[in-house]
């Protein structure tokens, strides 16, 4: 069964800061997702990362992914309080019907 | 239309009664998902529709729960005898092709069982 894993779980963080979040999961997958969403509002997609060693960049956010660890980060530069959100890392398997297996989340607070 | 719609965006209903949750995926998408979405258990996938094939149902939690899909479209999300364990909000999503593009996810229905 495949799990998927992100740390940390809530992350308070200050403005200008750097910080990562980390996706881990357990079996071979074909593709990786980062989605966010905001309170009481939907998921918006954010990066899809194919391929070992894919890196993706958009404003602060960067995302990677390495397939041999089973791990991508996304990597959070100079954060600024509209990054305030959850962020959900979402694994997918063709194999599964192409159905995401979603992360716990890691709920963001960036302060003033 | 330019997103995926669902209705209602909020159902309350007393335990025990039938409610329906309805998704109108992105014009031309073929593949829909349902997830749902509770405090303590995440995200979970539901059922699964792409094009005319069999639906995959393997994440429906109990046989209270089904869902179709009318012409390849708008879906339905059915469940029975609510019970108080099945308030969360439930998500539809919908991909141009199975696997080959990020699904693009409604604003949800958030169903509260009292």
């Amino acid at each position: 069964e495949l799990k998927v894993e992100q740390n940390p779980l809530f992350l308070s963080m200050q403005e200008g800061k750097n910080y990562t979040i980390y996706c881990n999961y357990s079996t071979t997958s074909d593709r990786l997702y980062w989605y966010r969403q905001d309170p009481g509002k939907s998921l918006e997609s954010l990066f899809v990362l194919l391929s070992n060693g894919a890196v993706k960049q958009e404003g602060r956010l960067m995302a990677s992914l390495d397939t041999k660890a089973r791990l991508s980060t996304l990597h959070i530069t100079a954060a600024v309080h509209d990054l305030s959100a959850t962020y959900f890392c979402a694994v997918e398997k063709e194999t599964s019907g192409s159905r995401l297996t979603f992360g716990e989340g890691t709920q963001l607070t960036v302060n003033p | 239309g330019a997103g995926v719609s669902q209705s209602p965006s909020n159902k309350v209903t007393e335990k025990g009664k039938d409610v329906e949750l309805r998704c109108d995926p992105i014009s031309g998408h073929t593949a829909l998902y349902w997830y749902r979405q509770s405090l303590g258990q995440g995200l979970e996938f539901l059922i699964y529709f792409q094009g005319n094939s069999a639906p995959d149902k393997s994440g429906l939690p109990s046989d209270r729960f089904s869902a179709e899909r009318t012409g390849g479209s708008v879906s339905t999300l059915t469940i029975q005898r609510t019970q108080q364990e099945d308030s969360a909000v439930y998500l539809c999503a919908s991909t141009f092709r199975r696997g080959r593009t990020e699904a693009f996810f409604g604003q949800g229905t958030r169903l509260t069982v009292v």
